[in-house]
């Protein structure tokens, strides 16, 4: 079955710094969603990328999904500490089933 | 009204106990979802209901009994649970279709005794 992976596991950022998550999946994706959960809290929906070679920004965040619709990435600059959370990649497929990443966790030193 | 309402928040139940975990949502999404997180691990798929009719069941074990008794609403009956089975139950909602993004309630943390 489809297979998600995300790299790093943890991610220890100095505010201000930047930093990339990546995230490979073992099949071609009809699309790439990302979701952020706060500590004790739930994920939700930053953004979907469908097309190949995508681009997408959402104020500091910047996402790209791969030509071969296999990877992605979510670039953040300038971390502040409301960036704090674990980010989670999703693969979308057939039957409205979401395969999620095993996460980047991500804590900021102030 | 962009929520996923999960009830109740917190539960303790014991492993001879039935509970239900219950979860409405009012977008007129047509596609619920039960799925399970341990502690920093990513939520694990259990079900998929489209069109109020179960259509992905995870190999999840019969002592998770579904329920989707209308397009508002999604249960999940639990019996003779296990302590490895404490976890956060999150219930999501969608659109059917691929490219749809998936609305997540604030889960039922759960722990079995």
């Amino acid at each position: 079955g489809q297979q998600v992976m995300q790299i790093p596991q943890y991610q220890h950022v100095q505010e201000g710094e930047d930093f990339t998550t990546y995230c490979n999946s073992s099949t071609t994706l009809s699309n790439i969603q990302w979701y952020k959960q706060r500590p004790g809290g739930h994920p939700v929906f930053l953004i979907q990328l469908v097309k190949s070679g995508e681009v997408k920004k959402q104020k500091r965040l910047t996402f790209q999904f791969g030509e071969a619709k296999k990877n992605s990435s979510l670039h953040i600059t300038a971390t502040q500490t409301t960036d704090v959370g674990t980010y989670f990649c999703a693969g979308g497929a057939a039957g409205n089933k979401l395969t999620f990443g095993g996460g980047t966790r991500v804590l900021v030193k102030p | 009204d962009t929520e996923v309402t999960q009830t109740p928040k917190h539960l303790v139940m014991g492993m001879t106990n039935k509970k239900s975990l219950k979860c409405e949502q009012h977008m007129g999404h047509r596609a619920m979802y039960w799925y399970k997180q341990k502690a920093k691990k990513p939520p694990e798929l259990m079900f998929v209901y489209s069109y109020e009719k179960l259509s992905i069941n995870e190999s999840v074990p019969s002592r998770f009994s579904p329920e989707c008794p209308n397009s508002s609403l999604l249960n999940l009956h639990l019996h003779a649970l296990q302590p490895e089975d404490s976890a956060l139950y999150l219930c999501a909602s969608s659109r059917i279709g691929r490219n749809t993004e998936a609305f997540f309630g604030q889960g039922t943390r759960l722990t079995v005794v």
